[in-house]
């Protein structure tokens, strides 16, 4: 089993609707993220939390929110879909021990709003 | 503070010959650095961390870092088709981005039979 779990894999939606995007991990990790990719762009990070009562906004918050509801569940949503935000989205996880730590990533949720 | 340079490429090699990738990045208070790959509609995959300056080696890959230049290189031994993906360079965020790392935009490396 993978230790980043995201779900749904792939999604198409339409425009305006509310989309919940869900991550959980096995890792023990106390630190979470969310990133999206573009073609070209790299990635960019949206929101983060390094525990369950700390949430932070990335480089593009706007048009996201998300929730960290354990330390091992972390959900993004796009209240009122667009279709600029069609793109692949990961999450990521890290330790919270000392410095140093990478991130380590699911496997990704390709959504495509229409 | 997203000062993490990589040349986009393609960078092609010949099956067999070594690969070098190379970032360049502007936070001297950087202190860790790690590479990822990445296939096609694929997540990122870690496979190197370096944290002091010098040679890292593990496998055919090795990392370079010289914080004085404020550079790191990944450097891809025999390399392979299969080696044919994105390297995302990253550092440790600082200041505001403490606990983040800062991701390049990648090179895409192409490796030829």
């Amino acid at each position: 089993d993978a230790d980043v779990t995201q779900t749904p894999r792939n999604r198409i939606t339409k425009t305006g609707k509310r989309i919940m995007l869900e991550c959980s991990q096995t890792k023990g990790h106390d630190r979470m993220y969310w990133y999206r990719q573009d073609p070209g762009l790299g990635l960019q990070l949206i929101y983060y939390s390094f525990d369950v009562k700390d949430i932070n906004k990335g480089e593009i918050s706007d048009g996201y929110s998300v929730s960290r509801q354990a330390q091992a569940k972390f959900s993004l949503s796009l209240e009122s879909a667009i279709p600029n935000q069609t793109a692949l989205y990961f999450c990521a996880t890290s330790d919270l021990g000392g410095r140093n730590q990478p991130q380590h990533f699911g496997d990704g949720t390709r959504l495509s709003i229409l | 503070q997203k000062e993490v340079e990589q040349n986009s490429g393609p960078l092609s090699v010949p099956e067999g010959a070594i690969a070098s990738l190379n970032c360049t990045y502007s936070d001297r208070g950087s202190q860790s650095f790690f590479w990822y790959r990445q296939y096609s509609g694929k997540s990122p995959e870690l496979i190197m961390s370096i944290y002091s300056n010098g040679d890292k080696e593990d496998g055919r890959f090795t990392a370079q870092l010289n914080k004085a230049s404020q550079y790191v290189s990944l450097l891809i031994r025999d390399s392979q088709p299969s080696d044919s993906a994105t390297y995302l360079c990253a550092r440790e965020g600082k200041g505001g981005s403490q606990g983040n790392l800062i991701f390049g935009k990648g090179t895409k490396l192409s490796v030829k039979p």
